[in-house]
This record gives structure tokens, sequence and C-alpha cells, in this order.
């Protein structure tokens, strides 16, 4: 089955405890993305690859980094968390970085930063 | 940039009512558009899409007209279901670097026996 799959799907951790939460698709999609999800904010993307080894900010980086070393995968890292980063959080992947390319969606991340 | 204004939720009707969600959005150059829906605890599942002016998408009922000379891209469906409760979100992909969805806040639709 085609899938993108996120674990863990629930975390609740510390301030400042590093943490990664990963992303991982079996369609061999080039282009990947997190986004996370805040309430009337809709979701707003963190980072983006457009293929291995390829990564670059989108809209709200701050505090996270990402890594591309396969196709596949694609883990957000959290070096030392923060309450404000308490969100839902969403890996995506399309085939390419088009605009007409539809992104498919992993089943979300909920992170609880204490 | 890009942006995506949807009207607020939440949105209450009963079973076999007309829906309409407004969608309009600001781009540069001819952005994709697109609809996706959020079921109560899972991730985005695309809706429908249209990649160009007056391209129409549709799918399960519903459907939305990319209209270029209005910046909308409003979702209908003449007659919901229960099973039609959930978030919904606008959204519109360009071509500028990254290729990023933006999104609108979403709206919640709860449909009522």
């Amino acid at each position: 089955e085609a899938q993108v799959t996120q674990n863990p799907r629930y975390l609740i951790t510390v301030t400042g405890k590093k943490l990664t939460v990963t992303c991982s698709q079996n369609m061999n999609h080039e282009y990947m993305s997190w986004y996370r999800q805040d309430p009337g904010l809709g979701l707003r993307q963190i980072y983006y690859s457009m293929n291995v080894e390829v990564t670059d900010k989108g809209d709200v980086p701050e505090g996270y980094k990402v890594s591309r070393k396969e196709k596949r995968n694609f883990p957000l890292i959290l070096e030392s968390p923060s309450p404000n980063q308490t969100s839902l959080y969403f890996c995506a992947s399309s085939l390419r970085g088009l605009a007409s390319d539809e992104q498919f969606f992993g089943p979300g991340t909920r992170l609880t930063v204490l | 940039g890009n942006s995506v204004t949807q009207m607020e939720g939440p949105v209450t009707l009963s079973e076999e009512a007309f829906l309409t969600i407004n969608c309009t959005y600001t781009a540069t150059g001819y952005p994709s558009l697109f609809w996706y829906v959020q079921y109560p605890g899972e991730g985005l599942q695309l809706l429908l899409k249209a990649t160009k002016a007056d391209d129409k998408g549709s799918n399960k009922g519903f459907e939305a007209t990319y209209r270029k000379e209005t910046t909308s891209f409003h979702l209908e469906k003449g007659s919901v279901q229960v099973s039609d409760s959930a978030v919904y979100f606008c959204a519109l992909r360009g071509k500028a670097a990254g290729n990023k969805l933006t999104f609108g806040g979403g709206t919640r639709v709860l449909v009522k026996p």
C-alpha cells in the first residue's frame, strides 16, 4: 500500500530534551515536506526537500532541523524543544515538486512539550 | 506572497442540506488549487484539485471551479451526509521555490442527522 508513515504518533516530552520524528514514504517520491498544524492557522511548512541531500527552509523553520540522506526518509529533529513547538505535525510527499502534483500526507504526530 | 482565505467555521448543517465553503486566494502566476479533507483523528486527504483557470475538480459529490477572475475556488456539495463531517482545507501550490502548499485556516463542518 502506498503510504507515508510517521512515528511516533503521540509524544509528550519536556523542554530541552532532543527528539526526532521519523517520516518514511514508499512511493519513490522526490519531494518531501514537513508541516505543523495549529488551530486557526491551517498548516504551515517547516522544511522541504526537493530530492536526496537537498533541503530548504519553509515558513517556520526556527527550532527545527531535517536531513534527507535517503529518498524514502525525511526525519524532523527538534534539538531543544520548547512549549511553543507543541503542535500537530504532518509529513507529506509528492512525486516531484511541481505545482500540479498531489501531496500525500502521513497520519500526523501530536507533540506536547511541557 | 501567496495566501488563502476561507470562511471560518464551524458550519453546522442538517443531512441532505447544500454545503458551500468559500475560498479565495492571492498568488503570483498560475497556481494549482486543492481542497483537502481531514476526518477526525486522521491526516489530510486530497478531495479534489484544479490546475488551470476554469477547470472544475470533482470527487465524492463535491465540486469546485477554478475562477481566476475572482481568485476563488469555492467548494460545494448538493446533499451532505453525516459522514461528510470533517475539517476542510483550501490550499494552493505555486511555482515558487519549494512549491509548498499554502493552506487556509480550515473550516469545520458538522452534519447532523
